[in-house]
């Protein structure tokens, strides 16, 4: 069965250090998300690509996060400083050109900054 | 601000009983409803989506959708300890729009 892959797993970094986060969305899919998840809270948007192009970023904090996805597949997320506010889950999503609204998550980055 | 309202829980059910998982939304132009399983420190994971008012089952799961009163709920029958997660209901509009979760304990 097809899957979202997510790299690294787990990711424990001090805090103003930068730190990186990777997403493979599942094979065919045009549109990838970046969600975050606070402890106890439901996941929040911060960016969706449509191909390569950001079509939505407004939740994205841009003085600290970029998100990429260069040739349309997969997609880098970087936080540069990292903040102690920052420490959440990380989630991945992807749904298909057809049906953006049906949307299967990866694993998942848990970060932590110390 | 458009939101999506769940009661976090826990609810606590015996197993073999119906659990009942309740949703209301705000934004009346909402078309598409999703429920997420989310186990403690995993991922969301997708086990039902309905968009026409009434009743969606799939196997032991029934969602049931109300657009009039702006409601969602999901029906679990003869609930098992596995089924023990945070229920998420997510709400489609321009973009999915998730609840803070439901917490469901099935306990033997």
């Amino acid at each position: 069965e097809a899957e979202v892959a997510q790299s690294p797993r787990y990711k424990i970094t001090e805090k103003s250090q930068a730190v990186a986060f990777w997403c493979d969305p599942i094979s065919g899919h045009a549109t990838l998300y970046w969600y975050r998840q606070i402890l106890g809270q439901g996941p929040e948007l911060l960016v969706q690509f449509q191909d390569e192009s950001v079509v939505d970023d407004s939740q994205l904090p841009k003085d600290r996060f970029s998100a990429e996805r260069l040739k349309g597949v997969d997609s880098t997320l970087k936080i540069q400083p990292a903040e102690l506010g920052d420490s959440a889950m990380y989630l991945c999503a992807s749904s298909s050109r057809g049906d953006q609204e049906t949307q299967y998550f990866g694993p998942g980055t848990r970060l932590l900054v110390l | 601000q458009k939101e999506v309202e769940q009661n976090s829980g826990p609810l606590s059910v015996p197993e073999g009983a119906i659990a009942s998982l309740n949703c209301t939304y705000s934004d009346r132009g909402s078309q598409s409803f999703f429920w997420y399983r989310q186990y403690s420190g995993k991922s969301p994971e997708l086990i039902m989506f309905i968009y026409s008012n009434g009743d969606k089952e799939d196997g032991r799961f029934t969602a049931q959708l109300n657009k009039a009163s702006q409601y969602v709920s999901l029906l679990i029958r003869d609930s098992q300890p596995s089924d023990s997660a945070t229920y998420l209901c997510a709400v489609y509009t321009d973009k999915l729009i998730f609840g803070t979760g439901t917490r469901l304990q099935v306990f033997p």
